[in-house]
């Protein structure tokens, strides 16, 4: 397997304008989990999903920020519009079910808001 | 709600020597499980070691052992034999019944020659 797969790499944007990022998990994994991290906050949890179905999105910043998944082998993680504040690195990971299992994570989005 | 704390943003050691970086959580749950995940520069997520509450025994994984505190909710690192290769950002992260796993802000490792 190729593992977690995140696209794009970079993003570079301008302010006010709609960001989308993508994620492919490893297949048979059944829960997704997104990530934003900054060197002031770490590593921060978005949002996660269990068989496709949104569990918990406390972490989502602001209502700019949505995500879906559609599909066992697809997640998007949307911010429109988009601020220079919500420049990071934003990680996607799968795993099984399960509390001991181990996550595997994306190579991250490194996102610029101009 | 779960929450993990770091509370050290950056350590250094020497080349050989032996570190330990320290982790404390908060939960309302009697089992779940904790790990300690390494960040290298091509901020690539990888699993150093994993513990389940309800072990006593502290898990260990070549050099890298951990001091698990479970009335105290501390949930420390010891990296014995320092090597360049460490070098990285250290997180910690818990992981309960609900499936959910959130980390800690992290600590920068420096390993000195």
């Amino acid at each position: 397997d190729a593992g977690v797969i995140q696209s794009p790499r970079h993003e570079v944007t301008e302010m006010g304008q709609e960001v989308t990022l993508r994620c492919k998990p490893i297949s048979g994994h059944n829960s997704l989990f997104w990530y934003r991290q900054t060197m002031m906050r770490g590593l921060e949890l978005l949002i996660y999903f269990n068989n496709n179905v949104p569990i918990d999105d406390s972490g989502m910043p602001e209502d700019r920020f949505s995500a879906k998944m559609p599909n066992a082998s697809f997640s998007t993680l949307k911010i429109q519009p988009s601020e220079p504040r919500d420049s990071a690195v934003y990680f996607c990971a799968s795993s099984l079910w399960g509390a001991d299992t181990e996550a595997f994570f994306g190579q991250g989005t490194r996102l610029t808001v101009v | 709600a779960q929450t993990v704390t770091q509370s050290q943003p950056e350590m250094s050691v020497q080349e050989a020597e032996t570190v330990t970086l320290s982790c404390t959580y908060d939960t309302s749950e009697s089992d779940y499980y904790l790990f300690w995940y390494k960040q290298p520069p091509s901020r690539q997520m990888i699993l150093v070691i994993r513990q389940e509450a309800y072990k006593q025994q502290n898990a260990t994984e070549n050099r890298f052992s951990v001091n698990f505190q479970k009335a105290a909710k501390s949930f420390s690192l010891k990296i014995s034999d320092s090597q360049l290769g460490d070098a990285a950002m250290y997180f910690c992260a818990y992981r309960g019944y609900g499936n959910k796993l959130v980390f800690g802000a992290g600590t920068i490792l420096r390993v000195k020659s």
